[in-house]
């Protein structure tokens, strides 16, 4: 099995652009699909990216994804940032065995 | 709108047994494979298990495998999580979602490599 590594936290002030990364521990980071979780104070997840670089309808285009096989990882890029994209991030793949991983999750503080 | 609500959460003693629900409306439910995911107090997002559209495939955490069984009823659009032996540790917020699925021709087997939609969770104490 494989572990996702993320930051603790990341922080960047309104309007700027701010990546979370994402590194996987061992095999490719191309092999399955990584997804991305928003979920702000008090609520429940939700999906802002999934197979790597989608958006789900209704998530705005400022949030993209994408993966580097070179520092095998993935990345969640926020552009234009907002006050209301404060929240934890999580990343998440899955195993040949069909087991969920998550990251440890980001903490993003937009100030 | 797809809709999920868990239910069922509670407060238990340590080695009892607890029964969760996730009913879900807004889709055709019997064509979607489901996950439980759960969040401890204060911590990350832990992924439970996974069950296929039909009831027949079924994965599970090394810290649940033996203790927990996912299932489901397709006529009543409901996952369930029965948990047995419960532990401190299990205490969290409990999350159900709806699957993302990947069919590999080459393994035969259909991957459920992510979260779709989310319930909004039901929480889970284990305390004497």
């Amino acid at each position: 099995n494989f572990m996702l590594t993320q930051p603790h936290s990341v922080s960047e002030s309104p309007g700027k652009t701010v990546t979370i990364s994402c590194t996987r521990s061992s095999g490719s980071i191309a092999s399955n699909y990584v997804q991305w979780y928003q979920q702000r104070p008090g609520s429940s997840p939700t999906t802002v990216i999934y197979e790597d670089n989608q958006r789900p309808s209704g998530v705005p285009d400022r949030f993209s994804g994408s993966i580097d096989s070179s520092s095998n990882s993935a990345s969640l890029t926020i552009s234009g940032l907002k006050t209301e994209d404060e929240a934890d991030y999580y990343c998440q793949s899955y195993d040949s065995s069909n087991h969920g991983v998550f990251g440890g999750g980001t903490k993003l503080t937009v100030l | 709108q797809v809709q999920l609500v868990e239910s069922g959460g509670g407060v238990v003693q340590p080695g009892r047994s607890l029964r969760l629900s996730c009913a879900a409306s807004g889709f055709t439910f019997s064509s979607y494979g489901m996950h439980w995911v759960r969040q401890a107090p204060g911590k990350g997002l832990e992924w439970v298990a996974v069950i296929s559209y039909d009831g027949s495939n079924k994965y599970y955490a090394d810290s649940v495998k033996g203790r927990f069984t996912i299932s489901r009823d397709n006529s009543k659009n409901t996952l369930y999580l029965q948990m047995n032996s419960l532990r401190a540790e299990d205490t969290a917020v409990y999350y159900c979602a709806k699957a993302l699925v990947l069919y590999s021709s080459s393994s035969d087997t259909n991957y459920y490599y992510g979260m779709d939609v989310w319930g909004q969770g039901t929480t889970v104490t284990v305390s004497s």
